[in-house]
């Protein structure tokens, strides 16, 4: 089946840095990417779609500013959260849309900030 | 609000005993519906999906699903549990909505424990 790849898989970081996740869809083109955080023991809370070559479609109450995504090609959408914060620890999960409209999820990451 | 809930946050069986994780949502109009599972250490897997047709949805490791769509429920079943079925169970849905986007909505979650 289709893979989608996350890096880094963990990251810890100091309050006040910015650190950037990956997204690779590695044997098919994705137009559409989905971005995804989970807080520990509750849902996975979608914060925003990122689309090929055009600006990410960010839910209600995900500060754009913050959680910067790029879609610059067919198969590579990053998230980076900028001056991020203990708050922002979590663990972010991708997933990109197949040909065939299936979702592929990544192996997810895990952010600390201390 | 609008949401997908999952009643059972944790559930404990013994190998060959009968499963069923319910899930129901608040979405009005069409919607797809899928099961996902989340094996420890291991990225989100689709177990099944529900689209259209049979609202009975057979998918991967026998496991199955039913629409029910008076009851806005899509429960997932299994009749005989195995050890290797321990893992988290997603239940996720996608109104559709005007903007041709179908996002995928994700329940809390069901923690599976099989005891051999």
């Amino acid at each position: 089946g289709a893979v989608v790849s996350q890096h880094p898989s963990r990251v810890i970081c100091k309050s006040g840095t910015s650190v950037k996740i990956e997204c690779r869809s590695l044997d098919f083109q994705a137009t559409t990417m989905f971005w995804y955080r989970q807080f520990p023991k509750q849902s996975l809370m979608l914060m925003a779609t990122s689309n090929e070559g055009s600006k990410a479609t960010y839910e209600q109450g995900v500060e754009k500013d913050k959680f910067l995504i790029n879609h610059a090609s067919l198969t590579l959408s990053t998230l980076t959260v900028t001056s991020a914060h203990p708050e922002d620890s979590s663990f972010y999960i991708c997933s990109a849309r197949g040909e065939a409209g299936e979702l592929f999820f990544g192996e997810g990451s895990r952010l600390t900030v201390l | 609000a609008q949401s997908v809930s999952q009643h059972n946050h944790h559930v404990i069986l013994s190998e060959a005993a009968s499963l069923e994780l319910g899930c129901n949502y608040s979405y009005g109009g069409t919607v797809n519906l899928f099961w996902y599972v989340q094996y420890p250490g291991q990225h989100l897997q689709l177990l099944l999906k529900y689209f259209s047709g049979d609202p009975l949805v057979k998918g991967i490791k026998g496991f199955e699903a039913e629409f029910i769509k008076s009851k806005f429920s899509f429960n997932l079943r299994k009749p005989s549990v195995q050890w290797s079925d321990t893992a988290e169970y997603f239940c996720a849905v996608t109104p559709t909505d005007n903007t041709g986007f179908q996002k995928l909505v994700f329940g809390t979650g069901t923690r599976l424990l099989v005891s051999p």
